[in-house]
């Protein structure tokens, strides 16, 4: 079946412009995260939705950063005045609840983010 | 504040060879452990995982162990093949819906 899909997969843009990042998760998974993983670092959480619950954003880094999920389904990622230091791989995942607490968080590929 | 930690940013190992990943944490209410690879341009992929009431969970070449006395789990892949040659991640979870916390990875790589 089909994964989470991710667009773009690749985003240049210059700094202090906005920027909107998609992702299509599994359907039917009711779990989405995003998380970013910056050159040679680990992987960064951002922000946590899951069904109807208010969602974690403990991890956003600024208030440049925000994101929605409408519906139930399709996220977006909008960072605002971008800076150099936003430039990273932003990933999003999701995740089935009905498979318990351990599931596993399903990726996509990914939108490689340039901050020129 | 850094809860899952790789402390060993790379290895390398011999094809055939046991690889041995190891992943320290400090959150003694982690529940559940995962261990993920990642190849360039991809996103990461699920190895396997184990819950705090195990302390081995075995899945074809892939071996995961937990201490939790230690907060410590390793991932043993035997025997490494070519195609091993990644970046692996462990990430861990508390038993409740929520983020999962990721170590900064370790890059393998398999020699012939």
């Amino acid at each position: 079946g089909a994964g989470v899909s991710q667009s773009p997969s690749n985003k240049v843009t210059e700094k202090g412009k906005d920027v909107e990042l998609r992702c299509d998760p599994i359907s039917g998974h009711t779990a989405l995260y995003w998380y970013r993983q910056s050159l040679g670092q680990g992987l960064e959480f951002l922000i946590y939705f899951q069904g109807n619950s208010a969602p974690d954003k403990s991890g956003l880094p600024s208030d440049r950063f925000s994101a929605e999920r409408t519906g139930g389904s399709v996220s977006t990622l909008t960072i605002q005045r971008t800076q150099q230091e936003d430039s990273a791989v932003y990933l999003c995942a999701s995740s089935s609840p009905a498979q318990g607490a351990g599931s596993p968080l399903h990726f996509g590929n990914g939108t490689r983010l340039t901050v020129t | 504040d850094q809860q899952v930690k790789q402390n060993s940013p790379s290895l390398s190992v011999q094809e055939g060879r046991i690889s041995i990943l190891n992943c320290d944490y400090t959150n003694s209410m982690f529940d559940y452990f995962l261990w993920y690879k990642k190849y360039p341009a991809e996103g990461p992929t699920f190895l396997i995982s184990i819950s705090s009431i195990k302390d081995k969970n075995e899945d074809g070449r892939f071996t995961v162990f937990l201490n939790k006395s230690a907060k410590h789990l390793s991932l043993h892949i035997v025997p490494s093949q070519p195609g091993d040659s990644a970046v692996y991640f462990c990430a861990a979870r508390t038993d409740s819906w929520g983020k999962f916390q990721f170590g900064a990875g370790t890059q393998v790589v398999v020699t012939p």
